[in-house]
């Protein structure tokens, strides 16, 4: 079974540093592209970016490039999403996605990453 | 980008038709058949609905279709099920590894 698992929720302070992963299983992890979505609370879905394990080829949007590092470890199947200083407006459920092997939508999606950042 | 523009709601009566559209331009929606649609139940992650504009995953209920008219894509669910009340969300392809999303519909069961 193809499967995404990210990390737990986190609860951090404004300024304050975040790691969060997304484990991939079942498939050829550095083969496929792994996007990554903000959720803020209420609202809708918001594209980030998008990295290939294999060579770590990455591209952000431009509303996030600058804002968050996208990254990964083909050796132990994960892609990573960080911060080196968060914000209160960072505060978002973060999915991570697969994108098709052939085409450009994504399956699956994990179970995402709750990130609450407050003083 | 901007995001691709969606009715907040929408709503249908149990075994009634009812289509969620989904506008962007020709540099997203217009420009790729690379439409998909995700729906996505309260505090889960999405699921994909429909990709490449009108074409179902295996297990989706065939109740599901797209099609795509220009800059306008649609997500139609006919017979109309309590369980399809949710939120829905469509996607495009936006070129050179962008994607945008649509701002979400609320679809209700009435």
């Amino acid at each position: 079974e193809v499967q995404l698992v990210q990390s737990g929720a986190e609860v951090k302070k404004p300024g304050e540093s975040l790691k969060i992963s997304c484990k991939g299983s079942g498939y050829s992890f550095s083969s496929s592209w792994i996007g990554w979505v903000r959720q803020m609370p209420g609202k809708g879905l918001e594209w980030m970016g998008i990295i290939y394990p294999g060579d770590s080829d990455t591209t952000y949007s431009p509303s996030f490039q600058g804002q968050v590092t996208i990254s990964a470890d083909k050796s132990i199947s994960t892609a990573y999403l960080q911060w080196s200083s968060l914000k209160a407006s960072d505060s978002a459920m973060y999915y991570c996605a697969k994108r098709s092997f052939t085409s450009n939508w994504f399956d699956p999606w994990g179970q995402g990453t709750l990130v609450t950042v407050s003083s | 980008q901007s995001a691709l523009t969606q009715p907040p709601s929408a709503s249908g009566s149990p075994g009634q038709s009812v289509t969620i559209s989904c506008t962007g331009t020709s540099s997203d929606v217009g420009g790729y058949n690379h439409v998909s649609w995700y729906q996505q139940h309260p505090g889960k992650a999405p699921k994909v609905m429909i990709y490449e504009v009108s074409k179902r995953p295996s297990g989706v209920p065939d109740r599901f279709s797209g099609s795509k008219s220009g800059n306008t894509a649609s997500l139609t669910v006919s017979r109309l099920q309590a369980e399809d009340e949710t939120d829905y969300y469509c996607s495009s392809y936006a070129g050179s590894n962008n994607w945008v999303f649509g701002g979400g519909t609320k679809l209700t069961v009435l």
